[in-house]
């Protein structure tokens, strides 16, 4: 079956930029996403790419998408301490089912 | 700004008690997803709808879950009986047709003692 697959935690200092990385097993997936959870919140869409795209910049956000080896990155800029959150990576498989990976913790050093 | 309205936020409740969680997609989103999320088992598909229909509730225990779609701007999740294992959050999310990104709810937070 499908399967989203990302690393379990990242710490990073204020101002460094930050990359996230998922990979996803599903060819056929036609969008893939990234959203941001904070604590006690539902998830946030931050930005999602057409799977016919590589690149996708969205003021601080820059989506890179490999399609070959199936492999997508959430890089952000000038990371602040307002991005620690849990940071999903997830994919829309051929049934319109959206898979999810198990989140990234993003931690932001002062 | 429009968004998806989950009721309870929080329920605490008692093994063999029912739950109904409630959602309220944003106006105009044919499609209605239901997810679960816990610690253990991450973010898991319980149930989807498309324009009331449900499509896909494989992902969910058939004996005690049933998700519903009364009209266009409820959908509903029940648990009957209730079991400790269910605690979880709870997430609706809905979407303007297929390929189009989910928007979620803050979730129920469901705690069965």
């Amino acid at each position: 079956g499908e399967d989203v697959e990302q690393s379990l935690f990242l710490s990073v200092r204020e101002g460094d930029s930050s990359v996230i990385n998922c990979t996803y097993t599903d060819s056929s997936s036609t969008y893939l996403y990234w959203y941001k959870q904070e604590p006690g919140a539902g998830l946030q869409l931050l930005t999602y790419i057409f799977s016919n795209m590589d690149m996708k910049q969205d003021q601080r956000l820059t989506v890179l998408l490999n399609k070959k080896d199936k492999h997508l990155s959430l890089r952000i800029a000038d990371t602040q301490t307002g991005d620690s959150a849990i940071y999903f990576c997830a994919e829309m498989d051929s049934s319109y089912k959206l898979i999810f990976g198990s989140g990234t913790r993003l931690l932001v050093r002062p | 700004d429009a968004r998806v309205t989950q009721t309870p936020r929080h329920k605490v409740t008692e093994m063999g008690q029912e739950v109904t969680m409630r959602c309220q997609p944003i106006l105009g989103h044919n499609t209605v997803f239901w997810y679960r999320q816990t610690m253990m088992q991450g973010l898991e598909l319980l149930a989807y709808f498309r324009n009331r229909a449900p499509l896909d509730d494989s992902g969910m225990p058939k004996d005690r879950f049933s998700a519903e779609m009364p009209d266009a701007t409820l959908a509903t999740l029940k648990i009957q009986p209730s079991e400790p294992r269910d605690s979880a959050v709870y997430f609706c999310a809905s979407g303007l047709g297929f390929n189009s990104p989910l928007h979620f709810g803050n979730g129920t937070r469901l705690t069965v003692t």
